[in-house]
């Protein structure tokens, strides 16, 4: 089955404790990207990739790091997590100018 | 000026009865035009995209752009109350996908 998969789907964690949101799609897909969503903000991007190796900054990249060394591997990495990242996030893939396929979510809380 | 706007709605439209939502978008140079639908803690599900002027139909579904207006619509006749969701516009150019922050429906019995 054509999937986006998230893990973990919840997490609850504390601050400064470095975290890992693991990401993979097994469709070939070149693009990649990592949204978080928070009430009334919307879908705000945080990081997106091409293709393997390339990876760019969205619109809300500060505390966040991603990375791209397999296709279908596209990791988010939370550093030192703050209450502030507290929110749904959401992987992401397609083919390059075609519509995203979105993994199931994970919400994260920072206390 | 939010680059893609949506009333937040709630929109409340009685069962069978046509929902209409709209988003109006800021880049002129956008190029194509994605309706998602999200339940509640869900992640979004493509309903629509639609790349030319007009009216594009997908069963109850109708996606209608105007890029003179820079204004999106999307249609859904026959309302069921399993359409009660949040339907978020999305707009892109060739290198970046703009959400905006969705119109919730509620459809009543």
């Amino acid at each position: 089955e054509a999937q986006v998969t998230q893990n973990p789907r919840y997490l609850i964690t504390v601050t400064g404790k470095k975290l890992t949101v693991t990401c993979s799609q097994n469709m070939n897909h070149e693009y990649m990207s990592w949204y978080r969503q928070d009430p009334g903000l919307g879908l705000r991007q945080i990081y997106y990739s091409m293709n393997v190796e390339v990876t760019d900054k969205g619109d809300v990249p500060e505390g966040y790091k991603v990375s791209r060394k397999e296709k279908r591997n596209f990791p988010l990495i939370l550093e030192s997590p703050s209450p502030n990242q507290t929110s749904l996030y959401f992987c992401a893939s397609s083919l390059l100018g075609s519509p995203l396929h979105f993994g199931n979510g994970t919400r994260l809380t920072v206390t | 000026q939010k680059e893609v706007e949506q009333n937040s709605g709630p929109l409340s439209v009685p069962e069978g009865a046509i929902a209409s939502l709209n988003c109006t978008y800021s880049d002129r140079g956008s190029q194509s035009f994605f309706w998602y639908r999200q339940y509640s803690g869900k992640s979004p599900e493509l309903i629509m995209f639609i790349y030319s002027n007009g009216d594009k139909e997908d069963g109850r579904f109708t996606a209608q752009l105007n890029k003179a207006s820079q204004y999106v619509s999307l249609l859904i006749r026959d309302s069921q109350p399993s359409d009660s969701a949040t339907y978020l516009c999305a707009v892109s150019n060739t290198d970046k996908l703009i959400f905006g922050t969705g119109t919730r429906l509620q459809v009543f019995p």
